[in-house]
This record gives C-alpha cells, sequence and structure tokens, in this order.
C-alpha cells in the first residue's frame, strides 16, 4: 500500500543551528508533497511545498529538497529556533487528484536553547 | 488561507454515547476532509465530505461508525457514533484552497472513559 514514513521520531537541535528533516515515500506516483509543522495543542500548519518537476524550493528559513530517484523528502530550517519546537510532517498526494492527502509520521524537532 | 473552526475544542465522553463535532470555514470551499489523529501518531484521513452528496470514506472508516454532513459550502459536522476508548483521538478538518493545499482546524481532542 501507499505509505509516507519518516526515518526519525525525535531530532534535537542547538538553538541556532541548521535541521534536517527527512521523509520516505513510496508512491512514485505522487507528484505533489506538503511540509506541515503542528504545535502542542494545534492543527497542522503549512510551512511549504514542492511538485515533482522541482527538485529544490525556498521559503524564508525553509528549504524542501525532493530526490524523486530515491523517493526522499527533506525539510531544511535554518538558524532553528525555540519556536520551531514543534512535530513535522510530510505528506505526499499519492495517485489520486482528488485533494486526500496522504501522512507520514512525523518527526518532533526540539531546540534546545 | 481559510480560516476554521471546529467546536467543542475538546470534550470528555463517556463509551456508549456519540458526540458530533461542528467545523466552519470563513469562505466557501469545495472541498472538507475529516482526518482523524490518534495519541502521538500521525493524521488518517477518515472520509471527503462532499457538498451536496454522501461523504466519501477511506477503508476502516464507515458511515454507521462515522457520519458526515455537509449542508453547505462553509460547513460541514462527523459524528462519532458509539463510541468507546480507542476512538479518543483528535479530530481534525481541513479544506483544499486548491487541488493540493490544505488548511487545517485546530483539532477538536476526544477522550473516551
Amino acid at each position: 500500500g501507499e505509505n509516507v514514513g519518516l526515518h526519525l521520531p525525535t531530532l534535537s537541535v542547538q538553538e541556532g543551528d541548521n535541521s534536517i528533516i527527512n521523509c520516505a515515500y513510496s508512491n512514485s506516483a505522487s507528484d505533489y508533497f506538503i511540509w506541515y509543522k503542528q504545535e502542542s495543542g494545534k492543527g497542522p500548519q503549512f510551512i511549504i511545498d514542492i511538485r515533482s518537476n522541482m527538485d529544490k524550493r525556498q521559503g524564508q528559513r525553509v528549504t524542501v529538497l525532493l530526490n524523486k530517484t530515491v523517493k526522499h523528502l527533506s525539510l531544511q530550517i535554518a538558524a532553528t529556533q525555540p519556536g520551531d519546537s514543534a512535530v513535522y510532517f510530510c505528506a505526499e498526494n499519492g495517485s489520486s487528484n482528488t485533494g486526500k492527502l496522504i501522512f507520514g509520521q512525523g518527526t518532533t524537532l526540539q531546540v534546545k536553547p | 488561507s481559510a480560516v476554521i473552526s471546529q467546536k467543542p475544542s475538546r470534550d470528555i465522553c463517556q463509551r456508549g454515547t456519540s458526540l458530533t463535532i461542528q467545523c466552519q470555514v470563513d469562505s466557501q470551499v469545495t472541498m472538507m476532509f475529516w482526518y482523524r489523529q490518534q495519541p502521538g501518531q500521525s493524521l488518517t484521513l477518515i472520509a471527503t465530505a462532499n457538498q451536496g452528496s454522501e461523504a466519501t470514506y477511506e477503508s476502516g472508516f464507515v458511515i454507521d461508525k462515522f457520519p458526515i454532513s455537509r449542508p453547505n459550502l462553509t460547513f460541514s459536522t462527523l459524528t462519532v457514533s458509539n463510541m468507546s476508548p480507542e476512538d479518543s483521538s483528535i479530530y481534525l478538518c481541513s479544506v483544499a484552497g486548491s487541488v493540493h493545499e490544505q488548511y487545517f482546524g485546530p483539532g477538536t481532542r476526544l477522550t473516551v472513559t
């Protein structure tokens, strides 16, 4: 079946360092990928997305990299801040074009002051 | 992005009872979705709430257990019926701004005792 998974359940980084959160996906038909941030007690918040015809996309302090050859997605956060502490999920649209998303298992990012 | 609210924000219910969760959006949207997030886990799609027609359920979810209404383009309800402790989760609604972009409500935290 379709599966989107993450390599590490918890990532601990020092404030100011860069963070890299990884995600593996299994559906090669997916053409759209999203990273969400979920803070405690809140719903997931859209961070950045990327389409399959791109291999890199940059936002404010965040960069998403897509490697379709190995079906790997990563989120890089520059100069990590305490406010970045949250659970991060990757999601893919799978083989459908119905708006449905398949979520990975999530990585908890802990930022140490 | 749309502003999404959910009611109630949290509830504690007894087994065997039912709870109806409301999702309100500040603009008209075509696609609305309901997700479940079990404690410490990722999001799983329950169903797509279609305006003017029956909801479309994912594998493992049935209408008798999770009836959904979608009376208009700004509102939907999800009912969790005949609850058991295994239904203790966060229930989230989301809306699609485009086919792929999704925005989430704050969630309803349900505890079944």
